[in-house]
Order: C-alpha cells, then structure tokens, then sequence
C-alpha cells in the first residue's frame, strides 16, 4: 500500500521558469510533510517541510503547498536553475513515530 | 561535526555472507534512522532508535537483519546470511527530538549494498 505517491517519474522546465512537483498521500494521520533533493552518489538533503496546520511554507525560491482536503502537497520552485536538477522525494510521517514515508520521486531536469 | 558518515560507502559480497554497515550521526542528535532505497524507489523505513533504545522496526526487516546502538550515538546494521535480494542502498538519518514541530532528518551518503 503507497501511502505516499509521487504520479510523475519525471519533469523538464526551461531555467528560470517555475517547476511544480506533486505528491497525494492517503494517510489522514499525517501531521507533517518534507521535501527532499537527492542527486545520484548521495543521500537525500532536507529541502522544505510544512506542518498538517498550516497551508503554506516558503524558503528562498521554494514554497511547498498543502491541501488537506484533497491530501495533496506541491513544491514549487521560482525561478528553476539547473542546479535544481535533481531527484525530488516527498515524505510524510506522523509526530509520534518520526519515521518517514517516501514518494517514489519525480526526477527534475531544467535545461539552460 | 560535518554530518551524518556512513561506512562503508560501498560493499560486494557473496550469497550466503554476512555484512556490516556503521552509522555515525550528527552528534546531538538522539533519534537515528535507517532506510533502505532500491533503484527507481524513494526510501523505505527499516528501523529507528531514539538514544539506545530501539523504538520501531518495520515488517520489512526479516529475522537476518539486526541493528544496534549500544551507547547512544553509532549504529551498525548486520544482514546475516545475505541474499540477491538485499542488494541496495543503506542509509542512515538522523533527527534531534524536539517536542513540538520538525520531523528534519540529516541523511549520510548511503552504503551501496551488491550481493552476488
């Protein structure tokens, strides 16, 4: 059972424009929400997170969006740069345990 | 403190072998994770501690793995008897239990796991 789904294996925007990732999950119990980068060779590096109270988190160029009704959370990045290319992982999990639950990621190319 | 380290970065072994991977987390971190990643998967949950304690183990982690974290800070991971299946990537995370808000976990390099 997915829990946590990532429907698009992959993207490609042109550098500067906006990239938006997507993620559903099904587990109502989840309180909190991450995103993580992770390029080939390494482990996955913290991105963004949003807490299940509120709808929207921005840092820098990334803002991440929650909509509980429809358990569904989105990345955006503005403006892309190829530097963002990369895998990206969302995860959710609930306070009590802090174990993560991963999407099966979405691979970003922004192309120059 | 640079990080989470993980050793060794890379391990091939023999059907029927036993391994051993080591974690050593950010340093005031008391909650350390492991996770394991197969190829065109994000990372699945295996097990994690909080100090020496081991709170939770997944139904993923048969009766050959084991882990460990005797003292409350390195950790080490033994998969006996290996089989084909095993071949992965082994990471290990991090987290400072705070009481309220971020679940932020620091993830090392990974072990990449190649059972022949």
């Amino acid at each position: 059972d997915q829990q946590v789904k990532q429907n698009s294996p992959s993207l490609s925007v042109q550098e500067g424009r906006i990239s938006i990732l997507n993620c559903d999950y099904t587990n109502s119990m989840f309180d909190y929400f991450l995103w993580y980068k992770k390029y080939p060779a390494e482990g996955p590096t913290f991105l963004i997170s949003i807490s299940s109270i509120k709808d929207k988190n921005e840092d820098g160029r990334f803002t991440v969006f929650l909509n509980k009704s429809a358990k569904h959370l989105s990345l955006h990045i503005v403006p892309s740069q190829p530097g963002d290319s990369a895998v990206y992982f969302c995860a959710a999990t609930t306070s009590n345990t802090g174990k993560l639950i991963f999407g099966q990621g979405t691979t970003l190319q922004v192309k120059p | 403190d640079t990080g989470v380290s993980q050793d060794p970065r890379h391990k091939i072994t023999k059907r029927g072998q036993n391994v051993t991977f080591r974690c050593d987390p950010i340093s005031e971190h008391n909650r350390l994770y492991w996770y394991r990643q197969t190829l065109g998967q994000g990372p699945e949950f295996l097990t994690y501690f909080q100090n020496e304690a081991q709170l939770e183990k997944s139904r993923l982690l048969s009766d050959r793995f084991s882990a460990e974290r005797p003292k409350g800070s390195f950790s080490t991971l033994e998969i006996q008897r290996t089989e084909q299946g095993d071949s992965a990537m082994y990471l290990c995370a991090s987290s400072l239990r705070a009481l309220v808000g971020s679940n932020e976990q620091f993830f090392g390099p990974g072990t990449r796991l190649t059972v022949l």
